[in-house]
């Protein structure tokens, strides 16, 4: 059982390429967010997802797009990659609902943008 | 702005201490109170969790105090050991926002042995 699965493990891009990172969990959760973490900012979400087909703004959503086709897989989409978008990158999946307790994270990403 | 605060940022306590790690909110409408562990390279992973209509929750060496009147939660790891060293986050989830966490600022927590 992989759980949630961030692809790649680490990124460097240039300021203004575009590029996407991938999530992907096999445990059939309704939902899916992406979380960045920064240094003494704790995680703060980005986009979520309550269910395919349906997506939401976080707390800190500009610069990033989020779409979900499938229950399996949310990819998170850099339009134009800013030094301000360097930090790591977190997927995570739960059940969903108002019950729903634990959250699952994946691995990470860590993205610098020079 | 920041609507759960955590202290201290960093800790370090010698083996066999107790570790505390304490956190405040604002929102009444937060119903479930977890906190994760995160290593470092991997992600956050469950430790503990408490709803509010207890005032305590004990899970081993783990033990989550909620103080729902001051609006506050606080994390005690009982004879700290190196292997604890991590990084914890507390966390509240709002009971309409189905899984959608806010998470505190995080605490370095370092066990010397």
């Amino acid at each position: 059982n992989a759980g949630v699965t961030q692809t790649p493990k680490f990124q460097v891009l240039k300021t203004g390429q575009s590029m996407t990172l991938q999530c992907a969990q096999d445990m059939n959760h309704e939902y899916m967010s992406w979380y960045r973490q920064d240094p003494g900012m704790g995680l703060r979400l980005i986009h979520y997802s309550v269910g395919a087909g349906i997506t939401d703004q976080g707390e800190v959503p500009n610069g990033y797009n989020v779409s979900r086709s499938t229950t399996e897989d949310f990819p998170l989409r850099l339009l134009s990659a800013a030094p301000s978008q360097t930090s790591v990158y977190f997927c995570a999946s739960s059940y969903g609902g108002v019950e729903s307790t634990e959250a699952f994270f994946g691995q990470g990403t860590r993205l610098t943008v020079v | 702005q920041q609507q759960v605060k955590q202290s201290p940022q960093s800790l370090i306590v010698q083996k066999g201490g107790i570790s505390i790690i304490n956190c405040a909110y604002e929102n009444t409408a937060f119903d479930y109170f977890p906190w994760y562990q995160q290593f470092p390279g991997k992600g956050p992973a469950l430790l503990i969790a408490i709803r509010p209509d207890v005032s305590e929750k004990k899970e081993g060496r783990f033990t989550i105090s909620f103080n729902k009147s001051a609006k506050q939660f606080s994390l005690h790891i009982m004879d700290s050991q190196p292997g604890d060293s991590a990084t914890y986050f507390c966390a509240a989830r709002e009971k309409t926002s189905g899984s959608r966490l806010t998470f505190g600022e995080g605490t370095q927590l370092t066990v010397n042995p």
